[in-house]
């Protein structure tokens, strides 16, 4: 099973673009997933699924977000990415970064974003 | 989308206690259901996955049942590292939705 870990800035402002890396290490990014996706987690709240990129390439999104989500994979750097333009204070939460094979999802420990000027 | 229910929201019980959270999707999602547990200021854990099938290094007391759009979890007799809150998530179709959580607490 893979493990995944997430880096990114912990604070951004107001109306910029937050970029997140997901990290996969433990074995091949490509035969090991068959997707690789982004959930967050505004404090206090529940779980929100972002977007997925399945292994055939085709990209998956929230629909409240996608005007404002890119998710993309570098195979040969073993990682993959969440953008997410124009960001508000409603975008502050933990991001967790995942991977799934079949049934199985690996997720990251998270890294938490603050949108504050 | 498919929306998932968790019933109930909040569940206070007792250590030995046998509990039950039900999912409940929108429509269909054959056995396409995973079952997390989530603790303060970390990350969830997969508990369950294919509706019944225990995650690797999860205690026999939890399991899973379930199968079209009703699913259970049941704890067979409450521990103390088991209050939590617990969200379940279907995989079957994107978006990949979750349950609303239901948070278990010590009565």
């Amino acid at each position: 099973q893979l493990q995944v870990q997430e880096s990114g800035p912990g604070l951004i402002k107001p109306s910029e673009t937050l970029s997140l890396t997901c990290t996969v290490s433990g074995g091949s990014i490509s035969s090991n997933s068959d997707d690789w996706g982004w959930i967050r987690q505004p404090p206090g709240k529940g779980l929100e699924w972002i977007a997925s990129l399945y292994h055939d390439g085709n990209t998956y999104y929230s629909a409240s977000l996608k005007s404002r989500v890119i998710i993309s994979v570098d195979t040969s750097k073993s990682q993959f990415s969440l953008n997410l333009s124009s960001v508000t204070a409603a975008d502050t939460a933990v991001y967790y970064c995942t991977t799934r094979l079949g049934q199985i999802s690996s997720w990251g420990q998270g890294t938490l974003v603050t949108v504050s000027s | 989308d498919i929306q998932l229910t968790q019933s109930p929201s909040f569940l206070s019980a007792s250590i030995g206690d046998r509990v039950t959270i039900t999912c409940r999707a929108s429509q269909g999602i054959h056995v396409y259901l995973a079952w997390y547990q989530q603790k303060p200021g970390k990350a969830p854990k997969l508990l369950i996955y294919s509706a019944s099938t225990l995650h690797s290094g999860v205690p026999s007391r939890f399991s899973g049942s379930g199968s079209g759009t009703e699913f259970t979890l049941t704890i067979s007799s409450l521990q103390p590292e088991d209050f939590a809150t617990y969200y379940c998530q279907q995989l079957n179709y994107y978006p990949l939705t979750f349950g609303q959580g239901t948070r278990l607490e010590i009565k």
